[in-house]
């Protein structure tokens, strides 16, 4: 039972265009979302996170959006950049927890 | 650079064997966790440590067992391995047991045969 669910396994977009990346949660005990990018041969870096009482957290060119509601949480990055080309993962937890789960993970190509 | 080191960085182990990873944490890093991440997945939460002492484990076996050391420095251990350990092994480290951002190594590639 995958309590993180990321479900387009790759998205491409174009250079300077919106990417929107989703994820999906079931566990609504889960109250702090991260995510992380990961380029080949390294390890996954930490990106963005959100807490359960908010709704939106921005920095810079990313923003997370929180939607409870419906268990739904969306990264969107403006501009796209080649340099964004990775793998994206969505991370929760719950409270005092030091454990992340995390979902499979969404490949975004930019295009130049 | 995180600051967050992982040895070796590949590793080739025969069915049966046991292994050892390890895994130097940043300073002052008080808690680190460990991850299999197998091919196409997400990480999966093997077991967190916290000055020295188990602090959480997720469903993975007891042939699978950790250390953390004083020295902000951590070992992953797996007895009797078996094919299906094949997989990414990361280890994170934070300042604390919540850890709101934790820092990973670049991980280490276990193909076991």
């Amino acid at each position: 039972d995958q309590q993180v669910k990321q479900n387009s396994p790759s998205l491409s977009v174009q250079e300077g265009r919106i990417s929107i990346l989703n994820c999906d949660y079931t566990n609504s005990m889960f109250d702090y979302f991260l995510w992380y990018k990961k380029y080949p041969a390294e390890g996954p870096t930490f990106l963005i996170s959100i807490s359960s009482i908010k709704d939106k957290n921005e920095d810079g060119r990313f923003t997370v959006f929180l939607n409870k509601s419906a268990k739904h949480l969306s990264l969107h990055i403006v501009p796209s950049q080649p340099g964004d080309s990775a793998v994206y993962f969505c991370a929760a937890r719950w409270a005092n927890a030091g454990k992340s789960t995390f979902g499979d993970g969404t490949t975004l190509t930019v295009k130049p | 650079e995180t600051g967050v080191t992982q040895s070796p960085t590949h590793l080739i182990k025969t069915r049966g064997q046991q292994v050892t990873l390890r895994c130097s944490s940043q300073s002052g890093h008080n808690t680190v966790s460990w991850y299999q991440q197998a091919l196409g997945q997400g990480p999966q939460f093997i077991f967190q440590y916290y000055r020295e002492e188990e602090n959480g484990r997720g469903n993975f076996p007891p042939r699978f067992s950790g250390l953390q050391f004083p020295n902000y420095s951590s070992e992953l251990n797996v007895n009797a391995l078996e094919l299906d350990d094949s997989a990414l092994y990361l280890c994170a480290s934070s300042l604390d047991r919540v850890g709101t951002e934790a820092f990973f190594g670049q991980g280490t590639r276990l193909t076991v045969v």
